[in-house]
């Protein structure tokens, strides 16, 4: 079945530093792949998304290519910022009708000042 | 605004009590889904619909379930069956019928307690 294994965590980075969270899935097909956010007692946030092959996904800074040869969805941010701590789910939607969404298990991030 | 409303954000219950959380969306949105989530882990999908009045089993359904009367509602009742039901739970909800490419729309969530 469709799996998404993303990096161990939890990634605690300075202010301005570099951010890289690896994303790996398994699927059958053409899936739909995804980054979601959540922040402290919250529910998800659509990060940013990417529907085929070769597409980049970018918002708010972050950005994440849909690499078909690898089966990746790395989601990176050249300069992260305390308000960027929070958890970050990586998630794949098989291409059937009925959507549903397979999560990783989620990566939690610590940015210091 | 549009969007998801769930309530109550946290709930208390003691064991051998069922109870039911409450989702709510003004999306117009077709497809809505319950999801379970534990600390250090990723959401797994409880139940889904499609449509009003059509629901599906998701990957781990037993001692739960949803009714789906109104397309703006998809209540989750947690039974005495459910052998471990402290968790968060979150309801989200998605226009269908254009495959697996629509975006899943998340509410806040209820935080569920079993004393």
């Amino acid at each position: 079945g469709d799996s998404v294994t993303q990096m161990e965590g939890p990634v605690t980075l300075s202010e301005e530093a570099f951010l890289t969270i690896n994303c790996t899935y398994t699927a059958t097909g053409y899936p739909s792949l995804f980054w979601y956010v959540q922040y402290p007692g919250e529910g998800l946030q659509l990060l940013l998304k990417a529907t085929k092959a070769d597409d980049k996904g970018s918002n708010k800074g972050f950005e994440a290519t849909y690499r078909k040869e690898t089966t990746s969805f790395h989601l990176e941010k050249g300069s992260v910022q305390v308000s960027d701590s929070a958890v970050y789910f990586c998630a794949l939607s098989p291409g059937t009708s009925y959507g549903k969404l397979t999560f990783g298990q989620g990566t939690i991030l610590t940015v210091h000042p | 605004d549009g969007g998801i409303t769930q309530s109550p954000k946290y709930l208390f219950r003691k064991e051998g009590q069922n109870v039911t959380l409450s989702c709510e969306q003004n999306l117009n949105h077709d497809a809505m889904y319950w999801y379970r989530q534990d600390p250090g882990q990723g959401l797994r999908l409880i139940y889904y619909s499609q449509i009003v009045n059509d629901f599906q089993k998701g990957d781990i359904a037993e001692g739960y379930s949803v009714s789906r009367e109104k397309k703006e509602s998809f209540p989750l009742t947690v039974t005495s069956a459910q052998k471990n039901p402290t968790a968060f739970y979150l309801c989200a909800s998605r226009s269908a019928g254009t495959g697996g490419t629509d975006t899943q729309y998340f509410g806040p969530g209820t935080r569920l307690t079993v004393l």
